[in-house]
């Protein structure tokens, strides 16, 4: 499964709001659970990855409710309500639909 | 707290190979599955293969099946990558990453360590 992301980087202003885009070249909606197989992950500079939301809209333990995810079979979006200044990263969405796991590119997320 | 510690990278020749290891602590290490991620120098992240929580089926990237081997001592916490054939392609840092569910696990992953350095050069 090919993953896309779009853009490949964006700069925002403090406080407004930022949006990621990723595509699959296959669904990745379970219909006998009606689960989305798709993660997004933060990499900051110098720094492992950092997982974000998975099952496409699930935040995980202790990130900031600013982030959230949405999306269904093959469209999918990040959305960063508020950019704060600590949110300057490259930001990965992943599949797990099939056991073999694929990446996107990354969208690199600046202050404008 | 969860803690993963790679080692075992270094400048190695190409065809040469290398085992890399992960050694876990701060959570029941035998209950999850494990897995390989490799980002080479200013690129993105690329899955390299993955293990399940007691280490009965494996599953690799294309890229490096026949050439890679994921494994796992339960007993002493710690998963390994033997690398073997190494190419100028596989230079990158490997991260060793926890899948968040249990048992055979859904591949993704909620912890991740700091990552060892290899670098593929004559």
């Amino acid at each position: 499964i090919v993953m896309t992301q779009s853009p490949d980087s964006l700069a925002v202003s403090l406080g407004e709001r930022a949006t990621i885009n990723c595509r699959s070249s296959q669904s990745l909606l379970d219909r006998s659970n009606s689960k989305n197989y798709l993660a997004w992950y933060q990499q900051k500079p110098g720094q492992p990855p950092k997982l974000l939301v998975y099952w496409a809209s699930t935040r995980e333990f202790g990130v900031p409710d600013r982030f959230s995810g949405s999306g269904s079979g093959t469209d999918f979006t990040l959305t960063i309500s508020s950019l704060q200044a600590e949110d300057v990263a490259v930001y990965y969405c992943q599949q797990y639909y099939r056991t073999i796991v694929t990446f996107g590119p990354g969208t690199k997320v600046d202050i404008k | 707290q969860v803690q993963l510690v790679e080692s075992g990278g270094g400048v190695v020749q190409p065809g040469k190979s290398l085992t890399l290891s992960c050694s876990a602590s701060g959570f029941a290490f035998k209950s999850h599955g494990m897995h390989w991620v490799r980002q080479a120098p200013g690129k993105g992240l690329e899955w390299v293969a993955g293990i399940w929580f007691d280490g009965s089926n494996t599953y690799y990237a294309d890229s490096v099946k026949g050439r890679f081997t994921i494994s796992r001592d339960n007993s002493m916490n710690t998963l390994f990558l033997q690398v073997d054939s190494l190419r100028g392609e596989d230079t990158a840092r490997y991260y060793c990453a926890r899948d968040r569910a249990t048992d055979t696990g859904d591949y993704y992953f909620d912890s991740w360590g700091q990552g060892t350095q290899v670098i593929v050069s004559s």
